[in-house]
């Protein structure tokens, strides 16, 4: 089985800060590690994702995350948060083997202050 | 590329009636899940096709719900009879290629009376 955990509810940040969202998974396999945005009354939008390589992975609108095998965390980080960052974050599993089914965490909600 | 299409946007019904969701997904995806989004669940996967083939309805809360994919191009999530309990948000997505990032639709709102 696979699971994914996203210990905080919801991460505040003033304007202008660094800022972390948390990750663990569990995979039998190779995982997929994937993070995905929602905004209010959208669907969730895809981020970036880890496949195999770099443990460093950049996607879109300046975020990042890494990939650390040994703590089986996938943060997602950006340098310099602006307001237009409050949202939902979700975190997602794929095992690499078998079939696709993408395990969700239960989402983070980002608040950036002013 | 439009994107994953859904309709409708918002659905209101009474409970007990039949309710049915519709899904465009992205051409050239070859898988498609539904999922279901409340506050007290969180996101869950409801049923997943693979080429038009359901592989995993272990989601599917009850009798009451049934997904088809008739194509590539199309498909449906039927409620039967609808109650209360069924509201939420249900969302749509396709993926397609070796790497299976999923692009989600903008969601119907279902509220059941």
């Amino acid at each position: 089985a696979q699971s994914v955990a996203q210990p905080e509810d919801q991460v505040n940040v003033a304007e202008g800060n660094p800022l972390t969202v948390k990750c663990t998974y569990s995979v039998s396999g190779n995982p997929y590690l994937f993070w995905y945005v929602q905004y209010p009354n959208r669907g969730l939008q895809f981020l970036l994702k880890y496949i195999t390589g770099d443990n460093l992975v950049k996607g879109s609108y300046g975020f990042e995350a890494e990939f650390n095998k040994s703590q089986t965390s996938f943060h997602l980080k950006k340098p310099s948060a602006l307001v237009s960052d409050s949202a939902l974050y979700f975190c997602a599993v794929r095992d690499g083997e078998g079939y696709q089914k993408v395990t969700f965490g239960t989402g983070t909600k980002l608040q950036v202050i002013p | 590329d439009a994107g994953v299409i859904q309709s409708p946007r918002h659905e209101v019904t009474e409970m007990g009636q039949e309710v049915t969701l519709r899904c465009k997904p992205i051409s050239g995806h070859n898988s498609l899940f539904w999922y279901r989004q409340t506050m007290m669940r969180g996101l869950e996967l409801l049923i997943y096709f693979n080429n038009n083939v359901p592989i995993d309805d272990s989601g599917m809360p009850e009798d009451r719900f049934s997904a088809k994919m008739p194509n590539a191009s199309f498909s449906t999530l039927k409620i039967q009879p609808s109650e209360p309990r069924d509201s939420a948000v249900y969302f749509c997505a396709s993926s397609g290629g070796s790497f299976n990032e999923q692009f989600f639709g903008p969601g119907t709102r279902l509220t059941v009376l």
